[in-house]
C-alpha cells in the first residue's frame, strides 16, 4: 500500500504567476481534499473532490482551482498569484466523503511567492 | 460557518507529566472530532478521533473527551515523553451540501521537557 505522494516539495513563484501542484492518493482512495497551511497556522480547508469532481470548497476565491483523475491522482492550481499565497499546500486523502473517514496527508508542497 | 479555538498555544510539561489540550466549536452540526499531530517539516497524522455520538474514546497513553452540550473536546496525553513533542491540532467536521467540510484550530505545540 502505498501512501500520498506530493511535488514538489517546494517551489518558488513570483507575483502573478500560475502554479500547478500534485498530489498521488493513497491506493483505493477516492476522495482528495487540499489543504493551505500559513506558517503558525492549522489547514486551511480549500476543496474537496470526490470521483472527479468537486463537491465541498472552502472560502477560497475561484483563481484556485483542481482537477481529479481515474488513477487518484489530483492537481490543485493557482492562478494570479498573491505574497499571501505563500504556504505549505498538503493534500490528504480518504475512502470515501463520509464525515467520520480518516484523512492520509501528504508531506505538503512549500510555495514561497516573491 | 465553524470556528475552531485552541488552547494553549504553547504547552510546556516535564516528561511523565501529563498534558491537556482543549478545542472549542461553534456548530452543533459539526460531528467528526479528529486530532493530528505533526512534527516539525512533516506531515499532520492522525493520532485520534471522535464521533459525536460517543463521550469518550481512548488509545493507550492518549484519550480524547467530547460534550457536545458545552460544544467542546480536549485531548488528553498521559505518561508524557521527548517524542511527542509537536504541534497537535484539533478539527470539527460538519456536513455542507453533501460534502464534509473540516475547520483546523490554530494547533498546540506541545514541548515535553527530558
Amino acid at each position: 500500500e502505498t501512501g500520498v505522494t506530493q511535488s514538489p516539495t517546494h517551489l518558488i513563484k513570483t507575483r502573478g504567476q500560475q502554479v500547478t501542484l500534485r498530489c498521488s492518493s493513497q491506493s483505493g482512495h477516492n476522495t482528495v481534499s487540499w489543504y493551505q497551511q500559513a506558517l503558525g497556522q492549522g489547514p486551511q480547508f480549500i476543496f474537496q473532490y470526490y470521483r472527479e469532481e468537486e463537491n465541498g470548497r472552502g472560502n477560497f476565491p475561484p483563481r484556485f482551482s483542481g482537477l481529479q483523475f481515474p488513477n487518484y491522482s489530483s492537481e490543485l492550481n493557482v492562478n494570479a498569484l498573491e505574497l499571501d499565497d505563500s504556504a505549505l499546500y498538503l493534500c490528504a486523502s480518504s475512502e470515501g466523503t463520509d464525515s467520520n473517514q480518516p484523512q492520509h496527508f501528504g508531506d505538503g508542497t512549500r510555495l514561497s511567492i516573491l | 460557518g465553524e470556528n475552531v479555538e485552541q488552547h494553549p498555544s504553547t504547552l510546556s510539561v516535564q516528561e511523565g507529566d501529563s498534558a491537556v489540550i482543549k478545542c472549542t466549536y461553534s456548530d452543533s452540526a459539526s460531528n467528526y472530532f479528529p486530532w493530528y499531530k505533526q512534527e516539525l517539516g512533516k506531515r499532520p497524522q492522525l493520532i485520534i478521533d471522535i464521533r459525536s455520538n460517543v463521550g469518550e474514546k481512548k488509545d493507550q497513553r492518549i484519550a480524547v473527551t467530547l460534550n457536545k452540550t458545552a460544544k467542546h473536546f480536549s485531548l488528553h496525553i498521559t505518561e508524557t515523553q521527548p517524542e511527542d513533542s509537536a504541534v497537535y491540532f484539533c478539527a470539527a467536521k460538519r456536513a455542507s451540501g453533501g460534502s464534509y467540510i473540516p475547520t483546523f484550530g490554530r494547533g498546540t505545540s506541545l514541548i515535553v521537557h527530558p
